[in-house]
């Protein structure tokens, strides 16, 4: 089946500091790419679509200057979290769709998540 | 705005009975929904989907039920196994591409 990667599995950063998280797709080109994020014991909550070549789509309230999404090619979309603080800690999901199998809008190949923790 | 909700947040079974996982959304426009699973410290994995046109799907252990009438989604799992403790979330199907999440029911599998 198809598979979506996340690295770095889990990431400590300072505070101020930017991280960034790849999500890859392994064996399938990916058009459309979605990060979510997650706090402890609570939903997942989509914060942007990713589209291979062209600028993110972000949900409200997400700052796209603070979020900096990439989707340079069809099998990997980068998020930065930049000048990180402790309330950015939190896990985050990526998900991809692979138009080429997946026949329902909704259908996507979801990664394994990364944990972010600002100290 | 539209939201998907969950009422119980943790559900505890005895293992080889079965389950079952309730869910509330108030989106009546959604086209289909969605049950997913996650265990701890993973990304959420596809259970089954269901049409808004249909009231019933089965699947492999598990069955969906839509009530269109009173927005209700519920999940079964019959004979629950100890590998399906996890948290498991409703979602909907709505706009281009989206999936919202609900809030999540604990499945606690007692051996």
């Amino acid at each position: 089946g198809a598979v979506v990667s996340q690295h770095p599995s889990w990431v400590i950063c300072k505070s101020g500091t930017s991280v960034k998280i790849e999500c890859r797709s392994l064996d399938f080109q990916a058009t459309t790419m979605f990060w979510y994020r997650q706090f402890p014991k609570q939903s997942l909550m989509l914060m942007a679509t990713s589209n291979e070549g062209s600028k993110a789509t972000y949900e409200q309230g997400v700052e796209k200057d603070k979020f900096l999404i990439n989707h340079a090619s069809l099998t990997l979309s980068t998020l930065t979290v930049t000048s990180a603080h402790p309330e950015d800690s939190s896990f985050y999901i990526c998900s991809a769709r692979d138009p080429y199998t997946q026949v329902m809008a909704y259908e996507q190949y979801f990664g394994p998540g990364t944990r972010l923790t600002v100290t | 705005g539209e939201s998907v909700g969950l009422h119980l947040p943790t559900l505890s079974v005895q293992e080889g009975d079965n389950s079952i996982i309730n869910c509330a959304y108030s989106n009546s426009a959604s086209d289909y929904f969605i049950w997913y699973k996650q265990e701890s410290g993973k990304g959420p994995q596809f259970i089954i989907d269901i049409r808004s046109n249909m009231d019933k799907r089965q699947g492999q252990r598990v069955t969906v039920l839509l009530n269109k009438t009173v927005k209700h989604l519920s999940l079964q799992i019959a004979a629950t196994q100890p590998g399906d403790s996890a948290v498991y979330f409703c979602a909907e199907g709505g706009g281009y591409q989206k999936v919202t999440f609900g809030t999540g029911t604990k499945l606690q599998v007692i051996p």
